[in-house]
């Protein structure tokens, strides 16, 4: 069964501070790899995705991905309040199961104005 | 824009009814997906769908089963509710296109089992 990591947190960070999310992942064939927000009582929406090894930026979010060491991080650079939420891990996809997307646990995180 | 629906947004059930939980998507996706979320355990997956008819247990399949008769809509049935299904359920769809499509998810039902 695919494992997928995170810490639970809460973490907490002063407004404009970078926010580090790191996630490990158990299936080493994944394919794919997914951040996603979710605010209080509403559904997760997508931040990045990632497939590549390396870093790939989208404005204040940078992903990485080290399928080596079976890790993805989320770095979110100058911190707004708006930014504190949950931000779900998801990972899928090897040649047989791609369409099944497993989630780990979330890490809160809290941006202190 | 991607639209999914489900058709209720918070539910109350007594145990051991027979509960329906339903949802439509309009964007012709081929995969949809039902998780249940919990404080502290994250999104699990409860099973999914990549065709008409066709239907894969997630890891907590228990208690539960589905139906795919058309392709917009997946149905996630409780036999016999209890209250430990007390819970946020929400249905996701993807495109089976590319491994890399992202989910789209409902708004999600709050299940509350008494």
């Amino acid at each position: 069964q695919k494992e997928v990591e995170q810490n639970s947190g809460p973490l907490s960070v002063p407004e404009g501070a970078i926010a580090s999310l790191n996630c490990t992942y158990s299936d080493r064939v994944s394919q794919s790899f997914f951040w996603y927000r979710q605010y209080s009582g509403k559904s997760p929406e997508l931040i990045m995705s990632i497939y590549s090894n390396g870093d790939k930026e989208d404005g204040r979010f940078t992903a990485q991905l080290n399928k080596a060491s079976q890790y993805v991080s989320l770095l979110i650079r100058d911190s707004q309040p708006s930014d504190s939420a949950t931000y779900l891990c998801a990972v899928n996809g090897d040649e047989t199961s791609y369409d099944k997307v497993i989630f780990g646990p979330g890490t809160s995180l809290s941006v202190i104005p | 824009d991607v639209k999914v629906t489900q058709s209720s947004r918070y539910l109350v059930k007594r145990t051991g009814e027979k509960v329906f939980l339903e949802c439509v998507q309009d964007m012709d996706h081929e995969n949809m997906f039902w998780y249940r979320q919990d404080p502290g355990l994250g999104l699990r997956l409860i099973y999914f769908s990549y065709d008409v008819k066709m239907k894969e247990k997630g890891d907590i399949p228990e208690g539960y089963s589905v139906s795919r008769e058309k392709k917009e809509r997946f149905s996630l049935i409780l036999e016999s509710a209890s209250t430990n299904q007390t819970s946020m359920y929400l249905c996701a769809s993807k495109d089976r296109g590319s491994y890399n499509s992202p989910l789209h998810f409902g708004n999600g039902t709050r299940l509350t089992v008494t």
